[in-house]
């Protein structure tokens, strides 16, 4: 199994900062790497596929950026909505695999 | 806009099957470009992939469950339908039901997630 790695686990902030996200895996990925962002109570949402393309309708302060086994997603501007847990996933190999997990707070 | 809606019992006892099905609405699931799959998020925990399928049958399943999963679809009902027996507190989650994109297997479309509790 490829294993994802994310760090923080957990990260303050304020609105308007500028955070980032480091997903590392455990083997090359190339590019198949995309990012969720999940609410409390809710379903993930995709923000970012293939590394760094962005998914329609989601704000530009999201970005990817990365390839191999490291990983980034900046969010530059918080803004009160953006606080949420954020998950990335590989989709190189068929047994598709998620980080942790990285808890975004106030 | 498409729309996935998981449904099924929420409580289910140790060592019966689990069964959930996930009807896709705004869009048809016979699409070559598109498998479906299933995910699950224990409380307070992260995301597992569960597996998927094609709508032509193809499936894909997660090594660590596949001895007691099964994926099906129903094409005439715009379904897809997730089995796992022999169920344990372990499998206590809220499942979701996902769209995935062929190709770049990103999951774009997601159902709104059902809490199945394993309990007697």
């Amino acid at each position: 199994d490829i294993q994802m790695t994310q760090s923080p686990s957990s990260l303050s902030a304020s609105v308007g900062d500028s955070v980032t996200i480091t997903c590392r895996a455990s083997q090359s990925i190339s590019s198949s790497l995309n990012w969720y962002q999940q609410k409390p109570g809710k379903a993930p949402k995709l923000l970012i596929y293939a590394a760094s393309s962005l998914q329609s309708a989601v704000p530009s302060r999201f970005s990817g950026s990365g390839s191999g086994t490291v990983f980034i997603l900046t969010i530059i501007g918080l803004q009160p909505e953006d606080f949420a847990t954020y998950y990335c996933q590989q989709s190189y190999s068929t047994l598709y695999t998620f980080g942790q997990g990285t808890k975004l707070e106030v | 806009q498409l729309q996935l809606q998981e449904s099924g019992p929420g409580l289910v006892k140790p060592s019966e099957t689990l069964s959930l099905s996930c009807t896709v609405a705004g869009g048809s699931i016979s699409s070559s470009s598109h498998y479906w799959g299933w995910i699950r998020q224990p409380p307070g925990k992260g995301l597992e992939w569960i597996g998927s399928i094609h709508y032509s049958g193809s499936t894909q399943y997660n090594p660590s469950l596949k001895s007691r999963v099964t994926i099906s679809v129903d094409t005439s009902k715009n379904q897809f339908s997730l089995k796992l027996s022999s169920v344990t507190a372990a499998d206590t989650a809220v499942y979701y039901c996902a769209r995935v994109i062929s190709g770049w297997s990103y999951l774009d479309f997601w159902g709104q997630g059902t809490l199945v509790t394993v309990s007697s």
